[in-house]
């Protein structure tokens, strides 16, 4: 089973600043089958990238994907209100498929 | 417009069983799998299993097999989860999503509560 780890667990941050997350997997994800999700409150994930850096649909430019192997990023440009939110990695390259533990980014 | 309904909340014994239903806009099935995740209070997302409807064919994680078992009924363009031997820690939000890789369209979450 592949492990994600996430880091930092919490960004403090305000609105207009970057926030860059990290998701560290334990093995490669082959084909970089690597996915982002934001979560708030009382709802459902929402894809935000997929492939490790392509945008799913609807998504702002704002929200940029990067990495492959082993080591992924999600970068937010800058920061609006409605960016505060949880953040997970997904690897689906292999079964099962993993979550890391997420990051939450707050207002600082 | 893609849709994914999900059955009400449940509150069951344990011991017991649940069953979730998702019911997906039509077409889904023909493309896509259909996964299952949960998501316990104040915590992470976990994969559970997922159904590939075109062949009948699910395949779970480690964690759940023997415990799970996810189908779908293409007749009515719904997916169903259903958990045996409940636990207190089966408490959870369940969520289905369409997935072609990725997921890509999610339910809004069926809350189960195990509770003596």
């Amino acid at each position: 089973e592949i492990v994600l780890t996430q880091s930092p667990g919490t960004l403090s941050l305000s609105p207009g600043e970057r926030a860059t997350l990290s998701c560290r997997a334990s093995q490669s994800v082959t084909s970089n089958y690597l996915a982002w999700y934001q979560q708030k409150p009382g709802q459902a994930p929402r894809l935000l990238i997929y492939g490790a850096s392509s945008r799913a649909t609807g998504i702002p430019d704002r929200f940029t994907g990067s990495g492959s192997g082993t080591d992924f990023t999600l970068s937010i440009s800058r920061l609006e209100p409605e960016d505060f939110a949880v953040y997970y990695c997904q690897q689906y390259s292999s079964s099962p498929q993993t979550f890391g533990q997420g990051t939450k980014v707050e207002i600082k | 417009q893609v849709q994914l309904v999900q059955s009400g909340a449940e509150v069951k014994k344990p011991g017991s069983s649940v069953k979730v239903s998702c019911k997906a806009s039509r077409g889904t099935f023909d493309i896509y799998t259909i996964s299952w995740v949960r998501q316990a209070p104040g915590q992470g997302l976990e994969w559970m299993g997922r159904i590939i409807p075109i062949v009948n064919r699910g395949n779970y994680a480690p964690r759940f097999q023997g415990r799970v078992t996810i189908t779908a009924d293409k007749s009515t363009n719904t997916a169903y989860m259903e958990l045996s031997n409940l636990v207190s820690e089966d408490t959870a939000v369940y969520f289905c999503a369409r997935t072609y890789g990725a997921f890509d369209y999610w339910g809004q979450g069926t809350l189960v509560t195990v509770s003596s």
